[in-house]
């Protein structure tokens, strides 16, 4: 079962909009990781908020969490062409396991 | 550092087949996992291999399997293939400790006719 869930599934933005993506998970974890993924290909690591963190930032990107709703958003400001992928989240920790479980993904496609 | 490294790129095979893929970690990670991709179900959990030994497994059919040599390279293996298999595989490797971020490799394309 998907322990991540991203919504929405699709977003289509202008560039130097704003992209916010959110992302609820079922049980208690440890960590919650955003990886991004350019079509057809592997994933490659954005982010990781830990479950005693409220907001975390990396360039254009800012994360925050909040583990008494499950949710986690992830928002790209200022969005280029060059964002366009699908962002997926990966909550770890749940049930004991640290294996990341991964949602279905958010489809972002930035209009030049 | 080299990244992770998926052979081969592309495959088809047919209906009852068997298929083997591989997968190099990157240089010094113990951890390897897969995870098999498709339009439908998202990116879902196989197993994961660290130093030669499965220390997680997802809810998949003992069709598939896999296994880690004492370089950690990884293999999986699906047999008796279906229709249903034809998917992304994606191998990521990490030192496999908790709180980690996963490196990826770019996929096994999968297509069984």
């Amino acid at each position: 079962s998907q322990q991540g869930e991203e919504d929405p599934q699709a977003l289509s933005i202008q560039e130097g909009e704003n992209a916010t993506m959110n992302c609820s998970y079922k049980t208690s974890i440890n960590n919650l990781q955003w990886y991004r993924q350019n079509s057809g290909r592997g994933l490659v690591h954005l982010i990781l908020i830990r479950s005693n963190e409220r907001e975390k930032h990396s360039g254009r990107l800012r994360v925050t969490l909040d583990t008494s709703k499950k949710s986690s958003s992830l928002l790209i400001t200022a969005s280029r062409a060059a964002d366009t992928a699908s962002y997926f989240c990966a909550a770890a920790g749940g049930g004991g396991s640290y294996i990341p479980t991964f949602g279905r993904g958010t489809s972002l496609i930035v209009h030049p | 550092k080299a990244g992770v490294t998926q052979t081969p790129r592309y495959l088809i095979k047919t209906r009852g087949q068997q298929v083997t893929l591989s997968c190099s970690p990157i240089s010094g990670h113990r951890s390897v996992s897969w995870y098999q991709q498709t339009p439908g179900q998202g990116l879902q959990f196989l197993f994961e291999y660290f130093s030669e030994t499965q220390r997680n497994k997802g809810n998949f059919p003992g069709r598939f399997s896999g296994r880690q040599f004492s370089n950690s390279r990884s293999e999986m293996n699906v047999s008796t293939l279906e229709l249903g298999d034809s998917a992304l595989y994606l191998c990521a490797s990490s030192l496999g400790r908790s709180e980690e971020k996963l490196f990826f490799g770019s996929g096994t394309q999968l297509s069984v006719l």
